[in-house]
């Protein structure tokens, strides 16, 4: 089964923005506008910040943008707050019928 | 909406347990569900997924033929069996609902989790 590939650990400034990415290949990220982020603090459950590869749920903060290029979808935080500080897992669709995860990334707010 | 996952503890390796989820304000036999755990210090892992009624499920290589996942709409309640249950399978296993068609969507609401902590 396919495997998400996301950097283990970004950090910012409060203000800055940063980028996460998740690299998959043409069987699933590449394949499919069907990407999703997730956001994680310890000992919560998980929140969807970005779905479809760009979009974002009601409720969701502008400050998070979605995009894709190819076989890399990319979460984009800008503006970074002392909340944003979380983990952050990517997700896609397979054909296969199943959704794995990304390895997850650690962001530090500095 | 609320989902409510159940059945998790101390088990010895090798023996077997069913995790239940019952869902709650919302028309559950309408939606996908899922099944998704994190082991300690670990990420995220997707494990399986039931169509609405029942009619599909898919699973990850790594658990497929020891874990099983199916519902009984009417109780509005999702399961997950696990069969010969190993130390790596310790996690917080969460269910989630997943809203949209056939494939797109996400998941949009998730339990708190149960911890499943297999130890002799």
């Amino acid at each position: 089964q396919s495997a998400l590939t996301q950097p283990a650990s970004v950090s910012g400034s409060p203000g800055q923005s940063i980028t996460i990415s998740c690299t998959g290949t043409s069987s699933d990220v590449g394949s499919y506008n069907l990407v999703s982020w997730y956001q994680k603090h310890p000992g919560k459950a998980p929140k969807v910040m970005i779905y479809e590869d760009s979009k974002r749920p009601s409720g969701v903060s502008n400050r998070f943008s979605g995009s894709r290029s190819g076989n890399t979808a990319f979460l984009t935080i800008f503006g970074l707050q002392a909340e944003d500080e979380a983990d952050y897992y990517c997700c896609s669709y397979v054909a296969t019928g199943t959704w794995p995860f990304g390895g997850g990334t650690k962001l530090t707010v500095l | 909406v609320q989902l409510v996952e159940s059945g998790g503890g101390v088990v010895q390796p090798g023996t077997s347990l069913r995790l239940s989820c019952v869902a709650s304000g919302f028309s559950f036999s309408g939606y996908g569900m899922h099944w998704v755990r994190q082991g300690p210090g670990k990420g995220l892992e997707w494990l399986t997924v039931i169509w609405y009624d029942g009619s599909k499920t898919y699973y990850i290589d790594s658990v497929r033929g020891r874990f099983t996942i199916s519902r009984d709409n009417s109780k509005n309640t999702l399961y997950l069996h696990i069969n010969s249950l190993r130390a790596e399978d310790t996690a917080v296993y969460y269910c989630a609902r997943f809203v949209g068609g056939d494939p797109s969507g996400y998941f949009d609401y998730w339990g708190q989790g149960t911890l499943v902590t297999v130890s002799s």
